[in-house]
């Protein structure tokens, strides 16, 4: 079963407006970590954000936040006042065993995000 | 603060030939991992480093793949023989406590 669900595979946004990429993921640990990267198309992965599965608040970074919903078990990132340089593909990961640098990171498929001027 | 460095960034060989890969973690950072992300897919761990010692390699094929990271710094992943399949990208990351930081990757191309 997948672990990490990204159902859209582009989405297209006019710049200066905000848009919501969608992440679902599938775990029965308690403790558990959520990240977001961008991979523009230079190849390398950028970190965005992160959200623990205790932290009560949504996490913001800038502009970006995530929209974290523990029951759904959905972690959307909302990316505000998009700008031409947003454009790239965006990955949703998981981190089981929360805590430390231990656990390798589990990656959804991905969203392809097209900023139009 | 340097980043991930990796090298090459690109490169072309036939099926059977054999390759390596290098990476070199940002300084400090005991915790290094080899990622393979085929094309339209999310990264894929092959393998994580604890300093020199293997934490994961249940993802690694190791009848082809092999992967060390002399004195817990820089790390090699080598593949012998490669196989069409194996074109991909390699990206190296390495992290201290909770965010990964990446490496630019190496495009592998198999003719």
């Amino acid at each position: 079963a997948q672990k990490i669900t990204q159902t859209q595979p582009g989405m297209f946004v006019q710049e200066k407006e905000a848009v919501t990429l969608d992440c679902t993921y599938d775990t029965s640990d308690q403790s558990y970590g959520l990240f977001w990267y961008k991979q523009p198309s230079s190849g390398e992965m950028i970190f965005l954000i992160y959200q623990g599965s205790y932290d009560e608040q949504n996490a913001t970074e800038g502009r970006y936040s995530l929209n974290f919903q523990k029951a759904r078990k959905s972690a959307n990132l909302v990316i505000s006042a998009s700008q031409l340089g947003d454009s790239a593909m965006y990955f949703c990961a998981m981190r089981e065993r929360y805590g430390g640098s231990q656990g390798n990171l589990i990656f959804g498929k991905g969203t392809k995000l097209s900023v139009k001027p | 603060e340097a980043g991930v460095a990796q090298s090459p960034r690109y490169k072309i060989i036939e099926k059977r030939q054999s390759v390596a890969f290098w990476c070199n973690p940002i300084s400090g950072h005991a915790t290094l991992y080899w990622y393979q992300q085929i094309l339209g897919q999310g990264p894929k761990l092959l393998i994580q480093f604890q300093n020199n010692g293997v934490v994961d390699d249940s993802q690694l094929p190791k009848d082809r793949f092999s992967a060390e990271r002399l004195k817990g710094v820089d790390s090699t992943l080598k593949i012998q023989p490669a196989k069409l399949e194996d074109s991909a990208v390699y990206l190296c990351a390495s992290s201290h406590f909770r965010e990964q930081y990446f490496g630019p990757g190496t495009r592998l191309t198999v003719t």
